[in-house]
């Protein structure tokens, strides 16, 4: 059971907008800026937002970060079969140190 | 550019130790920050340790299941990060990435391929 929760699948077509979420509590997103990773089998994953919505240079602006309270989310605009992979929301806790979502497995049908 | 390369991953048994090893380049691990994440077979990301900035030493934080058991430590002479590994049970089985840390948030914006640990009798 994962410190944040987030959805274990999700799916669309090529050119969709998919969001995945991820649920915290007062002692990690709530007082600490969401970050977002991509992983792709047999690589090593890659920061995809930090701070909650901003981008490392090169990532596409087809990805987007937001955060309310104690959640966030990640959103992938105009969908591409590249897209296929694990992506994991993290962030510091206050009692727990780094925590990470349990990853959410997009396919792109 | 960062890069960060793993090695030592082995084959061990219950209550055995291993010493990970991540040499580091494009930036100096006395000055940064740096952690371990892992990933079990079929699981998602855990992370497992942080060292701080400072010479041969640093603030330490450990995840609760690693506790008293790992050490991370880094040699900044070589400018390498270590993990060493005690009395290692069957759920320590996993890919060790080595990271490098950046901002205010604990973003970990260059990973390294991993390390393959086994954990068997």
């Amino acid at each position: 059971q994962s410190v944040l929760t987030q959805p274990p699948s999700a799916s669309g077509t090529p050119g969709q907008r998919v969001t995945i979420s991820c649920s915290g509590s007062r002692s990690n997103i709530g007082s600490h800026g969401v970050n977002w990773y991509q992983h792709l089998p047999g690589t090593a994953p890659k920061l995809l937002i930090f701070g909650n919505s901003e981008r490392p240079a090169g990532v596409p602006d087809r990805f987007s970060g937001s955060k309310s309270g104690t959640s966030a989310s990640l959103a992938i605009s105009g969908l591409q079969s590249a897209d296929e992979a694990d992506y994991y929301c993290a962030t510091w806790d206050d009692s727990l140190g780094g925590v990470f979502g349990g990853g959410t497995k997009l396919t792109v049908l | 550019e960062v890069q960060l390369v793993e090695s030592g991953g082995a084959l061990v048994k219950p209550g055995g130790s291993l010493t990970l090893n991540c040499a580091v380049s494009g930036v100096s691990v006395t000055n940064d920050w740096m952690s371990w994440v892992r990933q079990a077979p079929g699981r998602g990301l855990e992370w497992v340790a942080r060292i701080k900035q400072g010479t041969n030493g640093g603030t330490t934080d450990y995840a609760a299941s690693v506790k008293d058991r790992f050490h991370i430590f880094k040699e900044s002479s070589k400018n390498r990060v270590f993990l060493k590994m005690d009395n290692l049970k069957v759920e320590d089985e996993a890919i060790y990435y080595c990271t490098h840390e950046s901002g205010s948030d604990w973003q970990l914006d260059s990973w390294g391929r991993g390390t393959l640990v086994s954990v068997s009798s």
